[in-house]
């Protein structure tokens, strides 16, 4: 079984829907997560951290389900500028921190 | 807010060259990181850091060494380059089990 596992895509949607991501892994002792984002030819980059209780940032919110070892994204009200490949990155081994990248999802917003 | 710099964006190279990679943090972490991306692939670790002067293999270490001889620098050599060391490298830092900061990236083409 791969480490993290994401659907790679690509999502096709208009501006102005809703989208979700879903994201296994396979280390049970994670204990942080993340979300990051990654442009055409760019560095990834943090888009939220996801906490045990799920978290919201503005059109953004994260889940964590750690008993099923899945994590999701949710974007609403789709942006063009949401465009853009999105990892799923939980927490490697414990050891100088360590973290573990999904091959992420891609987006594609149509106006 | 947080800089990593890596000294070259493009890069050509011949195959069996001794090829230096340099990434430089100005934030105080400890730990700094080594990836290559690969279409399909996604971010693979190549070695990490998590104090000055050590060193840990990560998923892929064979055919590049490192070298952490200050705490804000980490250099990726490639003893002998070959054509299938061809890749995006990324660097990355953090403090702790955290948040990774990536620089921008050198596109590496061994001919």
């Amino acid at each position: 079984r791969k480490e993290v596992e994401q659907d790679p895509g690509p999502f096709n949607v208009p501006e102005g829907a809703t989208v979700a991501f879903n994201c296994t892994y396979s280390n049970s002792a994670s204990q942080s997560f993340f979300w990051y984002r990654q442009d055409c030819r760019k560095e990834p980059k943090l888009l939220m951290s996801v906490y045990s209780s799920g978290n919201e940032d503005g059109r953004f919110t994260a889940q964590l389900n750690r008993a099923s070892q899945y994590i999701s994204l949710l974007i609403r009200d789709s942006k063009l500028s949401d465009s853009a490949t999105y990892l799923c990155v939980p927490e490697g081994d414990n050891q100088g921190g360590k973290l573990i990248f999904g091959q992420g999802t891609e987006l594609s917003v149509k106006p | 807010d947080v800089k990593v710099t890596q000294s070259s964006r493009y890069l050509v190279k011949r195959t069996g060259e001794k090829v230096f990679l340099e990434c430089v943090q100005d934030m105080d972490h400890e730990n700094m990181f080594w990836y290559r991306q690969d279409p399909g692939l996604g971010l693979r670790l190549i070695y990490f850091s998590y104090d000055v002067k050590m060193k840990e293999k990560g998923d892929i270490p064979e055919g590049y060494s490192v070298s952490r001889e200050k705490k804000e620098r980490f250099s990726l050599i490639l003893e002998s380059a070959s054509t299938n060391q061809t890749s995006m490298y990324l660097c990355a830092s953090s403090s702790g089990p955290d948040t990774q900061y990536f620089g921008p990236g050198t596109r590496l083409t061994v001919l």
